[in-house]
């Protein structure tokens, strides 16, 4: 079965440089989550699309924007990286926003600032 | 403010013994709960979920039990095997403003020693 594909799956940036992360739901699924995990920490939210339009907000810094095209594919986007961005980043995506159906996860991308 | 707790950051079992990880909440908000299992260099696989309407909820090997009144959700596998050795976490979940927020314990490394 097809599941949440992220990309990429490892990313070095320097400080105060920018980063794209992507994230390909599993098909049909129409809603998207960020979650962001640092070392030794439960994953935080950070942002959640639903049909491509911003659902709700969690603990995303300014820096950060983030959309959902209209291939449901999401991007984040982190500008004027910090050494305190480094974590994985996480997508998940379920289908309907207003359901209790469970989110799936993808693998991650582990972005590290040096 | 941690509105999802597991506080046993680690718990080792023998194996085919029963293995019980346990989490604690704040919001009586949360409704629905999850149990998401996590191996390195993964993102975090579903693994079972329980309505708040619900006291127990039974998949194979794996069983979560719901205590509204103590605010108290357990996840009892057994019998426990070795590749059941990975971070659980817990995740609670509400419906906000149409938006699902899933809110994550710090989760706990299970260890099944042979």
């Amino acid at each position: 079965a097809a599941g949440v594909i992220q990309s990429p799956r490892h990313l070095i940036k320097e400080k105060r440089e920018t980063a794209t992360l992507k994230c390909y739901p599993i098909p049909r699924h129409d809603t998207v989550y960020w979650y962001q995990q640092g070392p030794g920490q439960d994953p935080q939210f950070l942002i959640s699309f639903y049909e491509k339009m911003q659902s709700d907000k969690g603990s995303i810094p300014d820096r950060f924007s983030a959309q959902q095209f209209s291939d449901y594919h999401s991007e984040l986007n982190m500008s004027s990286l910090e050494l305190g961005d480094s974590a994985l980043y996480f997508c998940a995506s379920k289908e309907g926003s207003l359901s209790y159906n469970e989110q799936f996860f993808g693998p991650g991308t582990r972005l590290t600032v040096l | 403010d941690q509105q999802v707790k597991q506080n046993s950051p680690s718990l080792s079992v023998q194996e085919g013994r029963i293995s019980i990880l346990n989490c604690d909440y704040t919001n009586s908000m949360f409704d629905y709960f999850l149990w998401y299992k996590k191996y390195p260099a993964e993102g975090p696989t579903f693994l079972i979920s329980i309505s708040s309407i619900k006291d127990k909820n039974e998949d194979g090997r794996f069983t979560v039990f719901l205590n509204k009144s103590a605010k108290h959700l357990s996840l009892h596998i057994v019998p426990s095997q070795p590749g059941d050795s990975a971070v659980y976490f817990c995740a609670a979940s509400t419906i906000i403003q149409g938006a699902q927020k899933l809110v994550f314990g710090q989760g706990t490394r299970l260890t099944i020693n042979p």
